[in-house]
């Protein structure tokens, strides 16, 4: 039963190169979330998907996109890495649109230099 | 617009006493909570949460957390704490459709032995 995964755990870009972040979940849930999490800040909210087929953007979507593939993938995507998009992010997933919390992913720690 | 804040971001408390980490949170309607732990490098986990009902719900681990409307708050308790408890933790609120939560900064709770 793994639950949440992400890929990939660790990754260093240069300043302006681009990747994606993957996240896949096996629990059939409808929504899934990415947040970043810097010191002192929590976690913040950067784009998710209620269900199927729609996206949203959070609190701080500005240099990110997403793609909710299918039910299973939502996928994260820099796509020209700055200094300030070094953090950890964190994929979760939810059922009845989060009622009972969320089910998160082990993140994955990015350093743009 | 839904907030959470912990207003303490260390507590240390002894082995064996009483542990309290405190959250207030500000929504409109009815507020769904929730408290998730963070092991070092480990992403985070639910402990418990609250919909309705009883105003003192039990979690994970021993864990419980007190509900009070009239004071807006959400305390995380345990009535013996463990060396094993030290950890962060994090005070969440989910409000309205889509299931997107808020988080509070964190608290780091130390216990020592």
């Amino acid at each position: 039963n793994a639950g949440v995964t992400q890929t990939p755990k660790f990754q260093v870009l240069k300043t302006g190169q681009s990747m994606t972040l993957q996240c896949a979940q096996d629990m059939n849930h409808n929504s899934m979330y990415w947040y970043r999490q810097d010191p002192g800040m929590g976690l913040r909210l950067i784009y998710y998907s209620a269900s199927e087929g729609t996206t949203d953007k959070g609190e701080v979507p500005n240099g990110y996109n997403v793609s909710r593939l299918n039910k299973r993938e939502f996928s994260l995507r820099l796509e020209s890495a700055a200094p300030s998009q070094t953090s950890v992010y964190f994929c979760a997933s939810s059922e009845y649109q989060g009622a009972y919390g969320y089910t998160f992913g082990s993140g994955t720690r990015l350093t743009v230099v | 617009a839904q907030s959470v804040a912990q207003p303490e971001d260390q507590v240390n408390v002894a082995e064996g006493n009483p542990l309290t980490v405190k959250c207030t949170y500000s929504v409109s309607g009815n507020p769904y909570l929730f408290w998730y732990v963070q092991y070092p490098n480990r992403g985070l986990q639910f402990l418990l949460k609250y919909i309705t009902g009883d105003n003192l719900v039990k979690g994970s681990y021993g864990f419980e957390a007190e509900f009070n409307k009239s004071q807006t708050s959400f305390h995380l308790k345990k009535p013996s704490a463990l060396v094993s408890d030290s950890a962060l933790y994090f005070c969440a609120v989910r409000q309205g459709g889509a299931g997107k939560s808020t988080f509070g900064d964190g608290t780091t709770l130390t216990v020592k032995p």
